[in-house]
């Protein structure tokens, strides 16, 4: 099964963009779908999109459409999140997880990425 | 979007209860509905899929149901590892959705 490790807390200043990246190691990328998922401080999980590295397709979320841009790198077996434009409201909690595919339950999750958007 | 509506967002209980989640659709989803389990600090946990499997080391005590729109999760014999935040999602269709969480905490 496969184990996701995440890069490290970031901060960041309003109107700048956050790139967090999400490792797989003991199983191949291209058996999964990745997705981001991110939670504010005190809320609940809410999905930004995905990747089903494979295919190369990606699917996001209408409300971060065009803000967000999520790749794979299979060389390293690693997903990426790219955030822009960010805002207070951006600062949150960001995991990967990983399922057979997308339309999957998320079997495998990342330990999280803080991201803090402060001035 | 599918909206997924929890009841109740939290809930008080005592060591040895059972508690019910509920968890509705906006519109029918078949069975491809989860539940997760997050404690504070976690990452959220796979407990069940389809609605009403059980991922693998995932104790007994744990049970869903549901198909269609409407879904529960309930917890029997409380214990003190299972007071944490619950979330319901369903995955038949993009965006990805997650109902608002419940909160189980100790009474």
């Amino acid at each position: 099964q496969v184990q996701l490790v995440q890069s490290g807390a970031e901060v960041k200043k309003p109107g700048s963009s956050v790139k967090v990246s999400c490792k797989a190691s003991g199983d191949t990328l291209s058996n999964y779908g990745i997705s981001w998922v991110r939670q504010a401080p005190g809320q609940g999980l809410e999905w930004l999109g995905g990747i089903i590295p494979i295919l190369g397709s990606t699917y996001y979320a209408q409300e971060f459409q065009g803000r967000v841009t999520i790749t794979a790198d299979e060389s390293t077996s690693t997903v990426y999140m790219d955030l822009s434009g960010l805002t207070s409201g951006d600062t949150a909690i960001y995991y990967c997880a990983g399922g057979l595919t997308l339309l999957d339950v998320a079997d495998y999750w990342g330990q999280g990425t803080l991201v803090t958007v402060s001035s | 979007d599918i909206q997924m509506t929890q009841s109740p967002s939290s809930l008080s209980a005592s060591l040895g209860d059972r508690v019910t989640i509920t968890c509705r659709a906006s519109q029918a989803i078949s069975n491809f509905l989860a539940w997760f389990q997050q404690k504070p600090g976690k990452a959220p946990k796979s407990l069940i899929y389809a609605a009403s499997s059980l991922q693998s080391g995932v104790p007994s005590k744990f049970s869903g149901n549901g198909s269609g729109t409407d879904f529960t999760l309930t917890i029997s014999n409380l214990q003190p590892e299972d007071f944490a935040t619950y979330y319901c999602q369903q995955y038949t269709s993009y965006p990805l959705t997650f109902g608002g969480g419940t909160k189980v905490a100790i009474k």
